[in-house]
Formats: C-alpha cells, structure tokens, sequence
C-alpha cells in the first residue's frame, strides 16, 4: 500500500489560515470516511485531532477542520498559532482492510 | 484516561528478532482494539498491525510475513515481534489504541499513543 501524498511543509503567519492537502486514491481517501488526523510535536505521542473526515474529538481546539473531495482529504488550521508548530499526518482505512498514512507535512509559523 | 507505557531492547542486531510489549493503564483493554505504528528516522508514520483482545490480528501486507502481534489480556498487554530485522527496521516504534466512532469494526482511529521507544538495528 502506498503512503497518502501530503505536502512536505506548509509554513503561515500568526492568525493566518492554513490548509494541508492529504491525497489518495479510489481505495482509500475516495471510498470511506474513516480518514483522521495527527499533530506531532518530535519526540512526543502524536495527538489525534480530526476523525470521520471532520469530526473533532473531545478537547481539541476548534480551530482545527477537516473536509474531503473525491480522493482528497484536507486539514484547515485557522488563527494559527507558534504552539501549532508541528508535523501533521492524515491516516485513512483501505479497501484492503489495512490503515495508511500520509507523507507528512511540517508546519511552520514564521 | 488510558495511558500505555512500553518497553524492550533498543539495540537489535542484524537478522534477529525485535521484540517490545506496551502495558496498558486505564480503560477497557478487552473492549479495544490495539495498533503498533512505527516512524523511521526522518520519515512518516507506518501502520505496522493490530491485534484485538481475543488475539485476532490484521498486518500491514509490507511486514506480515516478518511480523507477529499478541496478546496477554490478564496483565493488560501487548506485543510485538519482528523477524529477521535490517537497517531499515530501525525506527520509533508506538503502540496505539484502535477507536471507532460508530463501535464497530473497523478500529481506524489512534486516539492514544505511548511516548514510543527508538529501536536501532546495528552490529
């Protein structure tokens, strides 16, 4: 299984908005809606942020959104933030029964 | 609030096995679902399996012939083993739980991490 397509990085202003593209194909991204999300700070736990495609779990900000077109899932990071500084990562399930990842993609706020 | 803590060798030498266990603290460990997801050294995250309470398991197809998930429900754990290892197995290995929104299969959410262990294979 190949790796869902993210942009490497992503970099935006404080209280900018920012999205991250996280591309797939007809046999994951394009046929369910289990896609989720991960902000990873390096040398921490991943936090899961976006489930169901745009669903938040408990606690996280609503400044965090998900959305899907066809085989591509995007994360929007509105108001960004310096503590938003991190690597993200989307996840889908497959038609193989499997679960994927995406490349990643680094955040930067310059 | 589920907390998992892992632990085994850091160092494995070439061709051997890797072997970690991750304790789970909290929650409902036979009502969950449990995943080891890996992240090489500059790289992304790679889904590695999972294994539910009953020891069913499901792997990455790029891993199964290599790899073996179990479990041990009495002490709240669950392992991994990886054969005949490589360079390329070096990586920060995590275990995860499994979450589904609707509470039915399939699990294909990670809502809790361990801290995760870096495991090297080296001479």
């Amino acid at each position: 299984q190949s790796a869902l397509t993210q942009p490497a990085s992503v970099s935006g202003s404080p209280g900018q908005s920012i999205t991250i593209s996280c591309t797939g194909s007809s046999s994951d991204v394009g046929s369910y809606n289990y896609v989720s999300w991960y902000q990873h700070h390096p040398g921490k736990a991943p936090k899961f942020i976006i489930y169901d495609v745009t669903k938040r779990p408990s606690g996280v900000s609503d400044r965090f959104s998900g959305s899907k077109s066809g085989n591509t899932a995007s994360l929007t990071i509105s108001g960004l933030q310096a503590e938003d500084e991190a690597d993200y990562y989307c996840s889908s399930y497959t038609s193989s029964t499997t679960y994927v990842f995406g490349t990643g993609t680094e955040v930067t706020v310059v | 609030q589920v907390q998992l803590q892992q632990w085994g060798a850091g160092l494995v030498k070439p061709s051997e096995t890797l072997s970690l266990t991750c304790t789970v603290y909290g929650g409902s460990f036979s009502g969950s679902c449990w995943n080891w997801i890996r992240q090489p050294p500059g790289k992304g995250l790679e889904w590695i399996g999972e294994v539910n309470h009953r020891g069913g398991t499901n792997y990455n197809p790029s891993l199964k012939s290599r790899v073996s998930l179990s479990v041990d429900t009495s002490g709240n754990q669950l392992s991994l083993r990886l054969t005949s290892v490589t360079a390329a197995d070096t990586a920060v290995y995590y275990c995860a739980r499994g979450f589904s929104a609707s509470g039915r299969y399939p699990n294909p959410y990670f809502d809790s991490w361990s801290q995760g262990s870096l495991v090297t294979v080296s001479s």
